[in-house]
This record gives C-alpha cells, sequence and structure tokens, in this order.
C-alpha cells in the first residue's frame, strides 16, 4: 500500500459544480496534513492545512477522519480557476520536516 | 506571491557544465529545502538544511552539492550532470518548531527552476 493514495482523476466538472477529492494514509501516527494546488509548470501551493475537527476557507472545505485515515477536499462553485493538480501531503510521523506526497489528483473546471 | 526566490528561472546546460541554482527567502525561516520535480510526479526531496547546517540528503548523486551561506540563502551547484537530471527545482523554506506545532512547520515553495540537460 502507498504511504499516501489519490485518485489521479483527472475530474472534469462544469462551473458551478461540487467536487469532492479523498486521500488515505498508511501511518496512523501521522499527525499533519495539508492540501497543496499545483497548477501546470509551476511551483506547489498550500491551499489549506487540515486539522483534526475539520476546517473551511471560503468554497474549500477539508475534513480528517483518523479512523479511517483518510482526508477529504471539497470545493464548491468551482471557477475557472480551479482548474490545477490537488496534492495530498502527509507529514511523516515523528519528522517536521520530510513530508509524503500524494499523487495529485487533476481537476479541470470547463465553462 | 511566494516569498522564496529562485534563479535562474530556466537553466539549459551541457553535460560538462558547471552552474548552480540560487535560492533565498526573507521569512526568517531556519530550514531549507531542495527538491525535484519530474513531469506528472509529485516533488521528491532531495536535501534539507536545519540553521545552516544539513540535516537531510536523501541519497542525492555527489554531482549535486547543495550549500547554505546564511539562513537566507541556499544554493544547488550542479557538475556532470545527466540528461534524466532534467526537471523543476523547487526551494522551500519552513520555520523549525517542534513537531507539535504544525502550522509553523508549513514549507513554502520558490517557482523552481527549470533545467534541461543536454
Amino acid at each position: 500500500r502507498k504511504e499516501v493514495e489519490q485518485d489521479p482523476g483527472p475530474f472534469n466538472v462544469p462551473e458551478g459544480a461540487t467536487v469532492a477529492f479523498n486521500c488515505t494514509y498508511s501511518n496512523s501516527a501521522s499527525q499533519s496534513f495539508f492540501w497543496y494546488r499545483q497548477d501546470c509548470r509551476k511551483e506547489p501551493k498550500l491551499l489549506m492545512s487540515v486539522y483534526s475537527s475539520g476546517n473551511e476557507d471560503g468554497r474549500f472545505t477539508a475534513q480528517l477522519n483518523r479512523a479511517s485515515q483518510y482526508i477529504s477536499l471539497l470545493i464548491r462553485d468551482s471557477k475557472l480557476s480551479d482548474s490545477a493538480t490537488y496534492l495530498c501531503v502527509v507529514r511523516e510521523a515523528g519528522n517536521n520536516r520530510k513530508l509524503i506526497w500524494g499523487l495529485g489528483t487533476s481537476l479541470a473546471v470547463n465553462p | 506571491d511566494t516569498e522564496v526566490t529562485q534563479t535562474p528561472k530556466h537553466l539549459v546546460m551541457g553535460m560538462t557544465n558547471k552552474k548552480s541554482l540560487k535560492c533565498e527567502q526573507h521569512m526568517g525561516h531556519r530550514a531549507m529545502y531542495w527538491y525535484k520535480q519530474k513531469a506528472k510526479k509529485p516533488p521528491e526531496l532531495m536535501f534539507v538544511y536545519s540553521y545552516e547546517k544539513l540535516s537531510i540528503n536523501e541519497s542525492v548523486p555527489s554531482r549535486f552539492s547543495p550549500e547554505c551561506p546564511n539562513s537566507s540563502l541556499l544554493n544547488l551547484h550542479l557538475h556532470a550532470l545527466q540528461p534524466e537530471d532534467s526537471a523543476l527545482y523547487l526551494c522551500a523554506s519552513s520555520q523549525e518548531a517542534t513537531l507539535a506545532d504544525h502550522q509553523k512547520n508549513i514549507q513554502y515553495f520558490g517557482a523552481g527552476t527549470r533545467l534541461s540537460v543536454l
């Protein structure tokens, strides 16, 4: 089993749609979780940290389910500018410098 | 947007050349990172510096040589590279904090140097 797994997609959705991405992680001792967004040929940018109680930032909601070891990202009212690759990232347990990256989920929002 | 600055943005080099990639941040971060990213793959960690000392080397070939002259600067010296080393090289930085301090450990990335080795 991979340490961090994501559905690679691509997800093709119309503008205004709601889309959800899931990510699973293998190490139950993991404590820190993030969603990064990466546009084509650009650097990864932090979208959200994921807190145990779930957190929301505008149209984006992140959830963490420790019992099932999965993290989700919900995007409401999709915009064309949301088209990107979304990377699920888990900090390696016991190491505050190493990140374990999922392969990313590709999203295309269509007019 | 990003407060991590990388130069050059693009670099083409031959296999016998020596070149350097540069990274600078002024956020007061004491941890700095080099990553390599190939197309359609996530970033792969190469090196980590903490308080200007090398703390992680992910078994990177010696043709890549990192250097951290001070807390704001990180260099990656390249020599005798191979065509398969062509990739996007990303620099990142973060605060140094305890494991429990999740927010302070967030890594912020520069725009990268796109390297082509001919």
